[in-house]
Order: structure tokens, then sequence, then C-alpha cells
């Protein structure tokens, strides 16, 4: 257990749809970071937040938009969904700001299917 | 622009036997390597990163990796395969100049008894 949580664990929705999913950090973690894994596309980065901050983007689509709370849990908004959304997404949280200095940890993700 | 390319989708090897996975990057600036596990329905766990100090990296489980500037490769090795090893291996590239991070599209490991 990475301490890393993430809710829901499955959602299954309609195209079109938005939905929004969370994640809570590891106690003292100020970075949280937005992943999709997709057969298609494999691991892509979306989005990094540090200490409430957007710090990166990554292949994140427009559609989609992710805030981090002043409690330090994040949230994923995905609209308009397309069948090609669905994937699993997973949140990973860290210490510091920066990728290259301090180890990531992932929570368990979540499955979104959309049909 | 970085890139990372893991020259073998699908790797298999007896129990006992050593373990290499390929990788290759790209990148302008000095960059950061990782190479990340994922167990069947689990989320990512970090085994190794270098981060421009020592070239020869020890991560968990008995696995290392070499930093190669010079062929610009990051493979990762093990000398005895474990049927715990059985997973899929993503090699990882960051750099300093824009945070973002690029992952190759995975190596699937497979023990054989």
């Amino acid at each position: 257990d990475s301490g890393v949580t993430q809710t829901p664990k499955h959602l299954i929705t309609a195209t079109g749809q938005r939905v929004t999913l969370r994640c809570s950090p590891r106690s003292g973690d100020l970075s949280v970071y937005w992943y999709q894994q997709s057969l298609d596309q494999g691991l892509q980065f979306l989005i990094h937040y540090y200490n409430g901050e957007e710090r990166a983007k990554g292949n994140i689509l427009e559609r989609f938009s992710a805030q981090q709370f002043p409690d330090l849990h994040s949230e994923l908004n995905l609209s308009s969904l397309e069948l090609g959304d669905s994937a699993l997404y997973f949140c990973a949280s860290s210490v510091v700001s920066s990728p290259m200095a301090d180890t990531q940890y992932f929570g368990p993700g979540t499955r979104l299917t959309v049909l | 622009a970085q890139s990372v390319t893991q020259l073998d989708s699908h790797v298999s090897v007896s129990e006992g036997t050593p373990v290499l996975l390929r990788c290759n990057y790209s990148s302008s600036y000095s960059p950061s390597l990782f190479w990340y596990v994922q167990h069947p329905n689990k989320g990512l766990q970090l085994l190794l990163k270098y981060t421009s100090a020592a070239t020869l990296v020890k991560g968990i489980n008995g696995f290392e990796a070499e930093f190669k500037k010079s062929e610009t490769s990051f493979h990762l090795t093990k000398p005895s395969a474990h049927m715990s090893d059985a997973a899929e291996y993503f090699c990882v590239v960051s750099d300093s100049r824009d945070d973002k991070i690029i992952f190759g599209k995975g190596t699937r490991l497979h023990i054989l008894p």
C-alpha cells in the first residue's frame, strides 16, 4: 500500500458525460501527478500540481482539467467524454516539487469505461 | 524534445537466469531516468532512479541499471530472475527544462519455470 488513495476504483459512464476522479496524496506530500494509461497510448503524463499550483502539463486534453485543493487532495475532471477516454487513470504523490528529485508513490488507479 | 524507447515489448527468461530490459533515451538536457514496475492490476512502483550521481544505480529486489551517456542507454538488469519478477516494466525520462515526464511503451517480462 503506497498511502495514495484514489476514488472511485471503477467508473462507467456514457459518451458526452462529465466525471471527476479524486486523489488523496500520502500524508506530507505536496506534489500530485496525474497519468493516463490506455492500450493505445500507453502511459502518459497529464499534469503536475505542487502545493496547489500547476507546475507542468503533459498531454492533457483541453476537455480535461485538474486542481489541487488547500488540503492537498486533487481532482481530475474529464468532460465531453469520448470512447477513447476509456483508460486507467493514476495519480502519484511526492514530497518535493521536482519529479527528478523525489520518488513518486502511485495510487491504485481509477478505471474509467466510456460506453 | 525528450523521448524514450524500450527496445523489446516482451522478454521471456527462465527462472534463475539473468534479466536484461533495454531502454534508450533522448534528451537535450541532463536527464533523470527511472525504471518503474507494474504488477497486474496494480499501480506503479519505483525500482530505481538515476539523477546524475553514480552511473551504476542499484534498486530494489536486486535490480540495477547503468547510465551510459555515450550510448544514450539505461538498461535494467538482474542477475537471477524470480517468478515474482513477472510484470511490466517502464523506463521513464524527465529533464530539468520543463519537468515533463515521458514513459516508454513498456516491456512485459515473462518468467518461465
